[in-house]
């Protein structure tokens, strides 16, 4: 286990459904972040909070809805998701933003159906 | 837009043998460089990162090597094992920003016994 856990490991949603993901990180980190790994392609930076406020979206929907109620969790609020919003969501948490290594959960498979 | 990327999609090695997993990156000011390893139905897992005032690092069994005159980052894994199946992310980042990283597209490591 690296620290960083996740839940649901698996999730399959209908497009009119409402869900989200949980990420509990549990290295004592103050930043954490949203990945979206789709079949393929590489892993793409979704969200980045640091010290709990939101210091970036990279240009994501807003049918997914980011919360980081403090530094140890991190949610992801899904709502009316599309088909190709199917993917491995990664959440990984890092000591700041400085140059250290990220650490990844292992992640939530969700099928949007 | 810049970009990280891998030159070979799969590898496959001899167990015992050594293994080399190639990565180039466009963006001149990245200062950091991760590789990641990821296996089935998992997240990814830190394995070195080296900075860019650095051309080698060593760790277990692996060592990264930079080039940063022709943007160039590679992993060798001495004496492959079994275990080492799995597909290789080089990463990058820059300005300090650790978790904000630039992803490649993965190359897949099979390990014949």
């Amino acid at each position: 286990e690296t620290g960083v856990t996740q839940t649901p490991r698996h999730l399959v949603m209908g497009m009119t459904n409402k869900k989200s993901l949980k990420c509990e990180q549990h290295l004592g980190h103050n930043a954490m972040y949203w990945y979206k790994q789709s079949a393929k392609k590489p892993l793409e930076l979704m969200f980045v909070y640091s010290l709990e406020e939101r210091v970036e979206n990279n240009s994501v929907p807003s049918r997914f809805s980011p919360e980081c109620p403090n530094s140890s969790h991190l949610f992801l609020h899904l709502h009316t998701l599309q088909p190709e919003d199917s993917a491995l969501y990664l959440c990984a948490s890092s000591q700041g933003q400085g140059a250290t290594e990220a650490f990844f959960g292992q992640g939530t498979r969700l099928t949007v159906v | 837009g810049e970009s990280v990327g891998l030159h070979l999609p799969t590898l496959s090695v001899q167990e015992g043998d050594n293994s080399i997993i190639n990565c180039a990156y466009s963006n001149s000011a990245s200062d950091y460089f991760i590789w990641y390893k990821q296996e089935s139905g998992k997240g990814p897992q830190f394995i070195i990162d080296i900075r860019s005032n650095m051309d080698k690092r060593q760790g277990q069994r692996v060592t990264v090597l930079l080039n940063k005159t022709v943007k160039h980052l590679s992993l060798q894994i001495a004496a492959t094992q079994p275990g080492d199946s799995a597909v290789y992310f080089c990463a990058e980042t820059f300005g300090g920003q650790g978790g904000k990283l630039i992803f490649g597209q993965g190359t897949e490591l099979s390990v014949k016994p």
